[in-house]
């Protein structure tokens, strides 16, 4: 158990669809992250947010919208998906941004299939 | 650019000892992490190293040798349980994370 919640944690969405990604930390961290996790592919980190502002944003495409309404709770609004898009999307929280003891903790995922 | 590389998978045996390699080079070098990812399930800390040498955790070790952009996790006293991913990062000037692919471990008996 991590203190990291993800859901769902399995969605299979048409290219036309909306939906969204919930994850909630329990562990009092300030900053929040979402990353795309695509097989034999390293981590690509897609947004972090710090006490609820967004500090990056590593170009990702408009289809992909964060929302971060406090700094337990993060989204990922998702609309007009391509099938590339389809992957294990993971979200992370640490204590603070940067140094080495803000290890970062990770939750399960969503496992999203886009059709 | 910035590049992580590990080694895509690896074998050994139940009760042996395993190293998995990770070189780097990275626009500067706050420390270097390794998860372990079982399949379908989060990514969890393992170990995290910034000074050179050797820090021992259990079964676990990881050595850094920052002059050679290099590291390398040691498994000790293999178990089925360690079969895993093992994900190798470095946070860079930005304390930003860069991820290598991964090294997937597997284990027999």
């Amino acid at each position: 158990e991590t203190g990291v919640t993800q859901t769902p944690r399995h969605l299979v969405m048409g290219m036309t669809n909306k939906k969204s990604l919930k994850c909630e930390q329990h562990l009092g961290h300030n900053a929040m992250y979402w990353y795309k996790q695509s097989a034999k592919k390293p981590l690509e980190l897609m947004f972090v947010y710090n006490f609820k502002e967004q500090t990056e944003n590593n170009s990702v495409p408009s289809r992909f919208s964060p929302e971060c309404p406090n700094s337990s709770h993060l989204f990922l609004h998702l609309h007009t998906l391509q099938p590339e898009d389809s992957a294990l999307y993971l979200c992370a929280s640490s204590q603070n941004l940067g140094g080495g003891t803000d290890t970062q903790y990770f939750g399960p995922g969503t496992r999203l299939t886009v059709l | 650019g910035q590049n992580i590389d590990q080694p895509t998978e690896m074998t050994a045996t139940e009760g042996a000892i395993v190293q998995i390699n990770c070189t780097y080079q990275t626009s500067g070098f706050n420390g270097l992490f390794w998860y372990q990812q079982h399949a379908g399930e989060a990514p969890t800390f393992l170990s995290y190293n910034v000074l050179d040498g050797l820090e021992e955790k259990g079964r676990f070790s990881s050595f850094l040798s920052r002059s050679k952009g290099y590291s390398y996790l040691l498994l000790k006293e293999l178990q089925m349980k360690d079969s895993a991913s093992y994900l190798c990062a470095v946070s860079d000037s930005n304390y930003q994370l860069i991820w290598g692919a991964g090294t997937k471990l597997i284990i027999k008996p």
